[in-house]
């Protein structure tokens, strides 16, 4: 079975600084995806950069950045330029590539939170 | 917003009790995905519909059922409440099994 580690529970930020979440996980699959997500206050749950494992180019979405390591096994998320609108939980979540399902395995969350 | 409606927003209950959680996917979304999210379990699966059919499994209490009607929308129920079943439970919608999937708002349950 696939498992997802975030060994941050919470981290934090100076506005407008850089801040890394990491992110590890388990599988002998050889395709899949890889997904960061952000919960703000209001509880929703938006996607915030996704990867595919068959991709070696790292995903970037403005701000938004990842390291991905295929062989580590390991799923990082940059922050650049952090905002004020940042501060919330970040969850890694892993999905089968295979199989005929669309089920996200989730980790435990990172709270982050950004000082003015 | 996601377009997926998830009601009610918020529900109170007592132990013992049973409750109906509903969602209606985004228009066109065949496939609908029920999380738990609470405390110490995190956010976890529970269970997938696709097109009106049981897809996939994850670890869903006996007490726990959920359906998909034809008209698409998703009801999940949880009844025999326990204290433990409080929590924040997702329903997530997408067109089909591979492409990305939409999360409602949440409802939050509190078992009294």
């Amino acid at each position: 079975a696939q498992t997802v580690t975030q060994s941050q529970p919470e981290m934090s930020v100076q506005e407008a600084e850089t801040v890394t979440l990491s992110c590890t996980y388990d599988t002998s699959e050889s395709d899949y995806y890889l997904f960061w997500y952000k919960q703000p206050p209001s509880r929703q749950m938006i996607l915030v950069i996704r990867q595919e494992a068959y991709k070696q180019q790292n995903a970037t979405e403005n701000r938004f950045s990842v390291n991905f390591q295929k062989a580590a096994k390991s799923f990082s998320l940059k922050i650049s330029d952090s905002q004020l609108g940042d501060a919330a939980m970040y969850f890694c979540a892993y999905r089968s590539a295979g199989g005929n399902t669309g089920k996200l395995i989730f980790g435990q969350g990172t709270t982050l939170q950004v000082k003015p | 917003d996601s377009g997926v409606t998830q009601t009610p927003k918020h529900l109170i209950t007592a132990t013992g009790q049973r409750v109906t959680l509903r969602c209606s996917p985004r228009s066109g979304d065949l496939s609908v995905y029920w999380y738990q999210q609470s405390l110490d379990q995190g956010l976890q699966f529970l269970i997938q519909y696709y097109n009106g059919e049981e897809r996939a499994k994850g670890n869903i209490l006996e007490r726990f059922s959920a359906q998909q009607f034809p008209d698409l929308h998703s009801e999940l129920n949880l009844s025999s409440l326990e204290l433990g079943d409080s929590a924040l439970y997702f329903c997530a919608s997408s067109p089909d099994t591979w492409a990305e999937a939409f999360f409602g708002q949440g409802t939050r349950l509190t078992v009294v």
